[in-house]
């Protein structure tokens, strides 16, 4: 599998933009950037998803650089609820695979 | 629409015990994962089933785990005998397809004296 690089952590203030990067030099044409987030005590949570093209949805925006070897997860707006650890996964979907955690990013935010 | 239901949530067992975590998916969905997470560690695949198939259980120490997802639906993981080791946090999650958005339940926190 396809594996990415992550800061181990990054710190945030509330209301601020976010930008979690997330390295991935050995992706493949069939895999999608996916994020999913864990909260603490929690099980992970799905964020977003994308291949090729920037992608938004209500909890954040995905922009992929254009040779894929790399990608921003964007929180427009931090809040406490926010702080979790982030996981950036490259998923073959047309495999079937599950995901693939690594140690993610945790992310601070603070008022 | 309920969420991927888990039990226990929490477990204290004393080592060579056996101890069994019981996971019911969402409704619907096809396929379900096991996942064993250590503190400060990213979850790490067990076992994937697709209905009642286990199709993925390279990471599944065969030798004490054992699981089962009789009828397709609801899913148990064994550990037999538990080892000190085996201390941490067990994730079921399911999702539509082996393709699709992956749902976690609150997982099954595990204690080995």
């Amino acid at each position: 599998d396809a594996k990415t690089t992550q800061p181990n952590s990054m710190e945030s203030n509330e209301e601020e933009p976010v930008h979690l990067p997330c390295n991935h030099s050995t992706i493949s044409g069939t895999d999608y950037i996916h994020w999913y987030r864990q909260l603490p005590s929690q099980g992970p949570e799905y964020v977003i998803h994308g291949l090729t093209s920037n992608v938004n949805n209500r909890m954040a925006s995905l922009a992929i650089a254009e040779d894929r070897k790399s990608s921003t997860l964007i929180l427009h707006r931090a809040t406490l609820r926010d702080a979790a650890v982030y996981y950036c996964i490259l998923r073959d979907v047309q495999a079937g695979t599950a995901l693939i955690f690594g140690k993610g990013t945790t992310l601070s935010v603070s008022s | 629409e309920a969420g991927v239901v888990q039990s226990p949530r929490y477990k204290i067992i004393e080592k060579k015990q056996p101890v069994a975590f019981w996971c019911n998916p969402i409704s619907g969905h096809n396929t379900l994962y096991w996942y064993l997470q250590n503190l400060g560690q990213g979850p790490e695949l067990l076992i994937r089933y697709e209905n009642e198939e286990a199709v993925d259980d390279s990471q599944l120490p065969k030798d004490r785990f054992s699981a089962e997802r009789l009828k397709g639906v609801d899913s148990t993981l064994k550990i037999q005998p538990a080892e000190l080791g085996d201390s941490a946090v067990y994730l079921c999650a399911s999702s539509v397809t082996s393709a699709g958005e992956l749902f976690f339940g609150e997982g099954s926190r595990l204690t080995v004296l």
